[in-house]
């Protein structure tokens, strides 16, 4: 089946600091794998994707590269803004176009 | 572009009574459009897709008669909750999707949510 695991939160950050956000998959054939944004009080957006393995995607300074042999899509960033300050949800989407989400990850970054 | 609107932003009800949440595409034709259910702390849990002009598919679990679905043009999907209850309570949210036009391909974008109180 299909299914995505991602790191359980909170997690707590201090302005600047190296962010991971670890996500594994299980899926049949060869997924998309991509990485959402919800800033409180909106909806979710697009943060970044990656559609075949070895691709890394990259937006807003955030990176996450398809690791098929390892079967993960880990989230990072250099140095964390408080703006940065969000759930993160990583997600894979089938052949069938079907999307499977993480649980997210809610991340605070303190100044 | 890529922008994708439901009305109403949140709802309150009384047990018994149905609610139609609207889900738009505002700036491109959506073909698939899903349904998901968030709740509080949780991940988003898919209801069911709908494909412009057919039914919708549902997930397991999810109850086609209680949450209707109609995808009636391909910018207009509505999610109705028929006879709420308490426990219908929470945050739905919908996407949209054109697997056959370009940028689109493999993405979702989604609506900001609706959040649905039943008393």
């Amino acid at each position: 089946g299909n299914s995505v695991t991602q790191m359980e939160g909170p997690v707590t950050l201090s302005e600047e600091a190296f962010l991971t956000i670890n996500c594994t998959y299980t899926a049949t054939g060869y997924p998309s794998l991509f990485w959402y944004v919800q800033y409180p009080g909106e909806g979710l957006q697009l943060l970044l994707k990656a559609t075949k393995a070895d691709d890394k995607g990259s937006n807003k300074g955030f990176e996450a590269t398809y690791r098929k042999e390892t079967t993960s899509f880990h989230l990072e960033k250099g140095s964390v803004q408080v703006s940065d300050s969000a759930v993160y949800f990583c997600a894979l989407r089938n052949t069938g176009n079907q999307f499977y989400f993480g649980t997210g990850t809610s991340l605070t970054v303190i100044p | 572009g890529a922008v994708v609107s439901q009305h109403p932003s949140w709802v309150i009800c009384k047990s018994g009574t149905s609610v139609k949440i609207e889900c738009r595409s505002l700036d491109f034709q959506a073909t698939t459009m899903f349904w998901y259910r968030q709740f509080p702390k949780q991940s988003l849990m898919l209801m069911a897709t709908s494909n412009e002009g057919s039914k919708a598919t549902y997930e397991q679990g999810v109850e086609k008669d209680k949450f209707l679905i109609n995808h009636a043009s391909l910018t207009l999907s509505t999610l109705t909750v028929t006879s709420a209850h308490p426990e219908d309570s929470s945050f739905y949210i919908c996407s949209a999707s054109s697997p056959q036009v370009g940028r689109f391909q493999e993405t979702q974008y989604f609506g900001p949510g609706t959040r649905l109180l039943v008393l």
